[in-house]
């Protein structure tokens, strides 16, 4: 039981480029999501999932598109990367929606885009 | 507008006294508020909660203290280890929906 995976762990782009940020979970958890983390801002949801094939916008969701095909992955593509999207992104899966006690992060992709 | 507002960005305590973070909120429709823990160059990990319907929650050390009329949460940490030296974030949900609201977090020093 692996948990929740994030890849790669560290990313360098340049202005423009395009990558995916992987996100997997084996907890058979419906609920996905994904924040990112900057300094002095706490962590702010992106997009989530409540299911395979239904995908939704949190706070911050410009920039960055999401899809769920399958109940186990859930990926963050980044379609230009910019300077403002250097952060640190977290994956997370919850049996119940809204989180809590339920709700496991992975450990983080850390995204420099110069 | 942040609606979950943690406003000191850290705190020092002595080991094996108590630790009190506190959060602030502007939402009224909040009605379940939880703490996360985190390491460095690690994801927060789920620590406490408690349902806007009680007024306090205990779970070994930690203590989450909820006072509805003055939009103030509390987490009282007794007696502080060094383990607990992280940074805190404090969150909260609207009831019926999917999203989580996170402060911006306090980092949490324990002094030897």
């Amino acid at each position: 039981n692996a948990g929740v995976t994030q890849t790669p762990k560290f990313q360098v782009l340049k202005t423009g480029q395009s990558m995916t940020l992987q996100c997997a979970q084996d907890m058979n958890h419906e609920y996905m999501s994904w924040y990112r983390q900057d300094p002095g801002m706490g962590l702010r949801l992106i997009h989530y999932s409540v299911g395979a094939g239904i995908t939704d916008q949190g706070e911050v969701p410009n920039g960055y598109n999401v899809s769920r095909s399958t109940t186990e992955d859930f990926p963050l593509r980044l379609l230009s990367a910019a300077p403002s999207q250097t952060s640190v992104y977290f994956c997370a899966s919850s049996y119940s929606r809204g989180g809590g006690e339920t709700q496991y992060f992975g450990p983080g992709t850390r995204l420099l885009v110069l | 507008d942040q609606q979950v507002k943690q406003n000191s960005p850290s705190l020092s305590v002595q080991e094996g006294r108590i630790s009190i973070l506190n959060c602030d909120y502007t939402n009224s429709m909040f009605d379940y508020f939880l703490w996360y823990k985190k390491y460095p160059a690690e994801g927060p990990t789920f620590l406490i909660s408690i349902s806007s319907i009680k007024d306090k929650n205990e779970d070994g050390r930690f203590t989450v203290f909820l006072n509805k009329s003055a939009k103030h949460l509390s987490l009282h940490i007794v007696p502080s280890q060094p383990g607990d030296s992280a940074v805190y974030f404090c969150a909260a949900r609207i009831v019926g929906d999917d999203k989580i609201i996170f402060g911006k977090g306090t980092r949490l020093h324990i002094l030897p």
